[in-house]
């Protein structure tokens, strides 16, 4: 399977603790994303990756929240001292870019987080 | 302001029948990309269908087709022939070609279709 896989896919931990994500992209895809949802909402963007670089962060992403690509393939993100309301669902995607915002996304699986 | 409207929180429709899923966006970008993706219960994200700004032609793929309006920016994904595997969340998303690289999603119209 040549997909985005992401690990774990489920993830109960208790408030305080830190949790680590893992996402691969499809090999030839050097763009990755991640993303947070909430029940009811669409994905939100976190943060962004151009091979090993993170060029961009969205103000969601606290200083509690970091992520690495170290060697451009596959991704980690770490959440510290968790909280309730992290509890949502972490989507990881890939892409390889084209012209003119042609540039298609691949999602992974998910991986869900509960905070309790 | 969003930059990606859904209004419609959820859609019924009949089996086989078609279906209009609206979207609605908002951008000063000249250049950027609108998108489909379709959510089943599982969780995961698949890519449907992608309009360029620039595309003249409505997309089409398989029974989705991408109903493009420029002037009115809308962009609403239509599904011919609905299948019970249709039923889904749906979300509209839309990449902006200058002005960094995120998409943007909607809050998702979830669809139901009915035997």
């Amino acid at each position: 399977d040549t997909g985005v896989s992401q690990n774990p896919r489920h993830k109960i931990t208790k408030r305080g603790q830190n949790v680590t994500f893992r996402c691969d992209p499809i090999s030839e895809h050097n763009r990755l994303y991640w993303y947070r949802q909430t029940l009811g909402q669409g994905p939100e963007f976190l943060t962004y990756f151009q091979n090993e670089a993170q060029l961009e962060k969205s103000r969601l992403l606290s200083d509690r929240f970091s992520a690495e690509r170290p060697k451009g393939s596959f991704s980690t993100l770490e959440i510290q001292r968790t909280e309730q309301g992290d509890s949502a669902m972490y989507l990881c995607a890939s892409s390889f870019p084209l012209g003119g915002g042609g540039e298609t996304q691949y999602f992974g699986p998910g991986t869900r987080l509960l905070v309790l | 302001a969003q930059k990606i409207t859904q209004t419609q929180p959820g859609m019924f429709v009949q089996e086989k029948e078609a279906v209009t899923l609206d979207c609605t966006y908002d951008t000063s970008d000249p250049s950027y990309g609108l998108f489909w993706y379709k959510q089943p219960s599982s969780g995961e994200m698949i890519f449907l269908i992608y309009q360029g700004s620039y595309d003249q032609q409505n997309a089409t793929e398989g029974r989705y087709s991408l109903n493009f309006q420029k002037a009115r920016k809308s962009a609403n994904l239509v599904i011919s022939a609905s299948q019970l595997g249709d039923s889904a969340m749906y979300f509209c998303a839309m990449r902006e070609a200058n002005t960094g690289n995120q998409f943007y999603f909607g809050t998702g119209t979830s669809l139901t279709v009915i035997p």
